[in-house]
């Protein structure tokens, strides 16, 4: 049962536009929500959080949404390089306190950025 | 430079031969933990460590071994390895369970004949 789900395996855009990467979960026990970038050959690399208390949070280029009532987030990359391209994958995981929980992982998508 | 190394990177083996996947960091970090990535399901966890003599099962531990007699490496064994452990498999660590980012070594990809 894949409790965080990205449905899309890829997606492709133009530099310089605007990559969305969505992110859907199940279990409303989750309240932190993690992105990682991972490029061939190299392992994931800690992209951006978000906890549930929160609706948004951006870093540079990087925003992410939490759609708690949809069970839903994304990551929005402005503008897209063709340094981004890479698989990302969204993970989730409960806070018990000060301690966080095991991490859940989606399947991961592919951003292909075009010069 | 801060880093999660694995060894080997790459492992070709056959059904049965008993393999060890070693993980090492030099950050001082109590938590380590293993995953495995395959198409279509993301990485799972297959074993974590809070801090040395102290590990639990993740997700997926079946047929897999792990130790901790040091607070810098964790290996990951394969008793007796079988084709469905064919993945690319990555150790990752952090400061300890009150911290939010693990740090992923480089993987290692496994294939069992």
């Amino acid at each position: 049962d894949q409790q965080v789900k990205q449905n899309s395996p890829s997606l492709s855009v133009q530099e310089g536009r605007i990559s969305i990467l969505n992110c859907d979960y199940t279990n409303s026990m989750f309240d932190y929500f993690l992105w990682y970038k991972k490029y061939p050959a190299e392992g994931p690399t800690f992209l951006i959080s978000i906890s549930s208390i929160k609706d948004k949070n951006e870093d540079g280029r990087f925003t992410v949404f939490l759609n708690k009532s949809a069970k839903h987030l994304s990551l929005h990359i402005v503008p897209s390089q063709p340094g981004d391209s890479a698989v990302y994958f969204c993970a989730a995981s409960v806070i018990y306190g000060t301690s966080y929980g095991k991490l859940t992982f989606g399947q991961g998508t592919i951003l292909t950025v075009h010069p | 430079e801060a880093q999660v190394t694995q060894n080997p990177r790459y492992l070709i083996t056959v059904t049965g031969k008993k393999l060890t996947v070693t993980c090492s960091q030099n950050m001082n970090h109590e938590y380590m933990s293993w995953y495995r990535q395959d198409p279509g399901l993301g990485l799972r966890q297959i074993y974590y460590s809070m801090n040395v003599e102290v590990t639990d099962k993740g997700d997926v531990p079946e047929g897999y071994k792990v130790s901790r007699k040091e607070k810098r490496n964790f290996p990951l064994i394969l008793e007796s390895p079988s084709p469905n452990q064919t993945s690319l498999y990555f150790c990752a660590s952090s400061l300890d369970q009150n911290t939010d980012t693990q740090y992923f070594g480089p993987g290692t990809r496994l294939t069992v004949l």
